[in-house]
């Protein structure tokens, strides 16, 4: 069955960086784009960035754009996030969520459990 | 960026009944190629992550009883449960996927009354 897998979560101070990944198994890694989405404490959803399939194509939401890049390792079928320069706005739930089709702009299938990144001094 | 507005906040409905989720679109999500509207919705229940409900506005995932339904089109969408259940208390998302950024409605909380 699909599995979506995130860790790297934690606490950090401003200004300071993370990376997180999240690891998929349970089907063809290669053939799906991903998604970053995240959830403030009691909040809503933000989707955050996309990479296609092969890793070519990538957007941004503009709140993160500069400062955070979305990747992927077909060898070890790893969706990564790395974070820079972190804002204590960026402080939410990150979940890793598979595209719903073959493209990189639809809806989200597949969810991980999500990780928890914490932006504070 | 396209804004995603849902109605009501919040609801509560007694076991059996009828809700009814709004989602309006500040411009068409109607993807012309396909005739199609690209419109999603989702249900996250406390301490888990979303879960897919319905895509392309109308055509429900795999799984999903038929008591969810999502109708509407342009720019006014609607997710309608047809009787509600106690394990469908949540809060419901509506989020497009016609251009980016990616984006998502506020949310409705749905309870029991």
């Amino acid at each position: 069955q699909v599995q979506l897998v995130e860790s790297g979560g934690g606490v950090v101070q401003p200004g300071r960086s993370l990376r997180l990944s999240c690891a998929a198994s349970g089907f063809t890694f290669s053939s799906y784009a991903f998604h970053w989405v995240r959830q403030a404490p009691g909040k809503g959803l933000e989707w955050v960035a996309v990479i296609s399939y092969d890793g070519k194509i990538q957007y941004y939401a503009d709140s993160v754009k500069g400062r955070f890049t979305i990747s992927r390792d077909s060898s070890t079928n790893t969706l990564n996030l790395q974070m820079n320069s972190l804002r204590v706005e960026d402080t939410a739930i990150y979940y890793c969520a598979r595209d719903g089709k073959p493209g990189y702009g639809d809806w989200f299938d597949h969810w991980g459990q999500g990780t928890l990144v914490t932006v504070s001094s | 960026d396209i804004v995603m507005t849902q109605s009501p906040d919040s609801l509560a409905v007694s076991l059996g009944e009828r809700a009814t989720i709004n989602c309006k679109s500040s411009q068409s999500l109607l993807y012309s190629s396909n005739n199609k509207n690209s419109l999603a919705w989702y249900q996250q229940k406390p301490g888990q992550p979303p879960k897919l409900l319905i895509y392309w506005a109308s055509t429900r995932e795999s799984g999903i009883p038929d008591r969810f339904s999502g109708s509407g089109s342009g720019t006014d969408f609607t997710l309608t449960i047809s009787s509600l259940q106690a394990e469908d208390v949540a809060i419901y998302y509506c989020q497009q996927y016609y251009s980016f950024p990616l984006t998502f409605g506020g949310g409705t909380k749905v309870e029991i009354k």
